[in-house]
C-alpha cells in the first residue's frame, strides 16, 4: 500500500524567512497531493492541493511543487507570520477519479515562526 | 463556512465502558470518513462511507468498534468495551465525490480519554 513519508518533523524559521516541507510518496498510482493545516485543539485544515496533471499551484503565500518522476512534492510557505506556526501535513490519495477514497498522511511537520 | 460538527469534543470514561462519537457531516457531502490521531501513529483511517454505505472499514477493530450511517446528517462510531489504549483523538471528514472533486474537511474532534 500507499506510504509517505514527511520531512523535517519539526521546523523553526524567523517571521519573513521561507519554510519548505517535503514529502514523498510510494505508489506511482497516486493522483492527488492535499497538505493539511492543524492548530492546536483543532481538525486539520485543507490549505492547498495539487493533483498529478499540475507541476506547481500557488495561492498567495502558500506553493506546492510536485516531481512525479521522483515520487515528491513539497510545501513551500514564503513571508512566514507567527499565525503560520501549526502542525502541517501531507498527504497521498489514490481517489482522484477513482473509487479509492482515503487520504495515507505523512507524520507531520511541526513549524514555530519566531518574531 | 459549512463545517463538520463533532459531538462530543471530549470524553474521560473507565476502561469497559461503550463509547459513541458523532459526527454530522456538510450537508451535500456524500463521503464520510473515520481518522484516529495518536502521537505514535500520526492520522489513520479506520473507516469510510459513500452514499451511507461502507466502503472500507479495514482500519478498525471489527471486534469492539463500529462505525454506522443512520440517516445522511449522522455518522456514528462506537467503541465496546473502551480500552485505554482506544485513548486518542477521534476525527470525522466529509467531502463530494464525484470526477475531480476531492477535498476531504475535518471536524475538530472528539479527544477520548480511556482510564
Amino acid at each position: 500500500g500507499e506510504n509517505v513519508e514527511q520531512h523535517p518533523s519539526t521546523l523553526s524559521v524567523q517571521e519573513g524567512d521561507s519554510a519548505v516541507i517535503k514529502c514523498t510518496y510510494s505508489d506511482s498510482a497516486s493522483n492527488y497531493f492535499p497538505w493539511y493545516k492543524q492548530e492546536l485543539g483543532k481538525g486539520p485544515q485543507l490549505i492547498i492541493d495539487i493533483r498529478s496533471n499540475v507541476g506547481e499551484k500557488k495561492d498567495q503565500r502558500i506553493a506546492v511543487t510536485l516531481n512525479k518522476t521522483a515520487k515528491h512534492f513539497s510545501l513551500h510557505i514564503t513571508e512566514t507570520q507567527p499565525e503560520d506556526s501549526a502542525v502541517y501535513f501531507c498527504a497521498a490519495s489514490l481517489s482522484y477519479g477513482g473509487s479509492q477514497g482515503n487520504l495515507i498522511f505523512g507524520k507531520g511537520t511541526k513549524l514555530s515562526v519566531k518574531p | 463556512d459549512a463545517r463538520v460538527t463533532q459531538t462530543p469534543r471530549h470524553k474521560v470514561t473507565e476502561m469497559g465502558q461503550e463509547v459513541t462519537m458523532r459526527c454530522q457531516p456538510i450537508l451535500g457531502h456524500n463521503t464520510v470518513f473515520w481518522y484516529r490521531q495518536t502521537m505514535m501513529q500520526g492520522l489513520e483511517l479506520l473507516a469510510y462511507f459513500r452514499n451511507r454505505a461502507p466502503l472500507d472499514d479495514s482500519g478498525m477493530p471489527k471486534d469492539r468498534f463500529s462505525a454506522e450511517m443512520p440517516d445522511a446528517t449522522l455518522a456514528t462510531l462506537k467503541i465496546q468495551p473502551s480500552e485505554p489504549r482506544d485513548s486518542a483523538v477521534y476525527f470525522c471528514a466529509s467531502g463530494p465525490w464525484g470526477e475531480g472533486r476531492q477535498p476531504q474537511h475535518f471536524g475538530d474532534g472528539t479527544r477520548l480519554s480511556i482510564l
